[in-house]
């Protein structure tokens, strides 16, 4: 089945630091790939998507690149921030879903904290 | 972003009661709607899958006469924990699409606990 592998944590991080979260999947076909974001005690956000292979989704200064030869969707910013402190979720949508609506497989999510 | 919008945010129960949640699309319609549980810090588990108008999908280990799942119109799922116990104490999520191949909005969460 499909699964999703990421960087286990907690990460804590100095302001300006440099942030990577490592993110692998499983998949059959050519799943769509996600990360998400959850603040504390709210929901989850979209951050980012890539839909295909080579794609890279962008937002608010984290990127990620859809990396089928390493079957990979690492995370990175360049310089974080204390704001950036949340759990982050990498995802995929299941390929065999097409036709219907997104099936999502989560990671296990990554606990980023970010001190001044 | 379309925006779903979960009630309550938080509950606290007895043991034995029953608890319903909310889950509302604010700006679309929602032909699909999903429920996750998230146990603290770790990832979400889908539990089910509700379309608009027809039964809800369950994942395997997860009680259906439990976890009482309506989906009776395009805007609107409820998720009723029945004679809930202290391990149904969890974060509970939902999520809503408006058609095949199109983005999922997340709710943002209900806290149950039971006490």
């Amino acid at each position: 089945g499909n699964s999703v592998t990421q960087m286990e944590g907690p990460v804590t991080l100095s302001e300006e630091a440099f942030l990577t979260i490592n993110c692998t999947y499983t998949a059959t076909g050519y799943p769509s790939l996600f990360w998400y974001v959850q603040y504390p005690g709210e929901g989850l956000q979209l951050l980012l998507k890539a839909t295909k292979a080579d794609d890279k989704g962008s937002n608010k200064g984290f990127e990620a690149t859809y990396r089928k030869e390493t079957t990979s969707f690492h995370l990175e910013k360049g310089s974080v921030q204390v704001s950036d402190s949340a759990v982050y979720f990498c995802a995929l949508s299941d390929p065999l879903s097409r036709g219907s609506a997104r099936q999502l497989t989560f990671g296990s999510g990554t606990q980023l904290t970010v001190l001044p | 972003g379309a925006v779903v919008s979960q009630h309550p945010s938080w509950v606290i129960c007895k043991s034995g009661t029953s608890v319903k949640i909310e889950c509302r699309s604010l700006d679309f319609q929602a032909t699909t709607m999903f429920w996750y549980r998230q146990f603290p810090k770790q990832s979400l588990m889908l539990m089910a899958t509700s379309n608009e108008g027809s039964k809800a999908t369950y994942e395997q280990g997860v009680e259906k006469d439990k976890f009482l799942i309506n989906h009776a119109s395009l805007t609107l799922s409820t998720l009723t924990v029945t004679s809930a116990h202290p391990e149904d104490s969890s974060f509970y999520i939902c999520s809503a699409s408006s058609g095949p191949n199109t983005e999922a909005f997340f709710g943002q969460g209900t806290r149950l606990t039971v006490v």
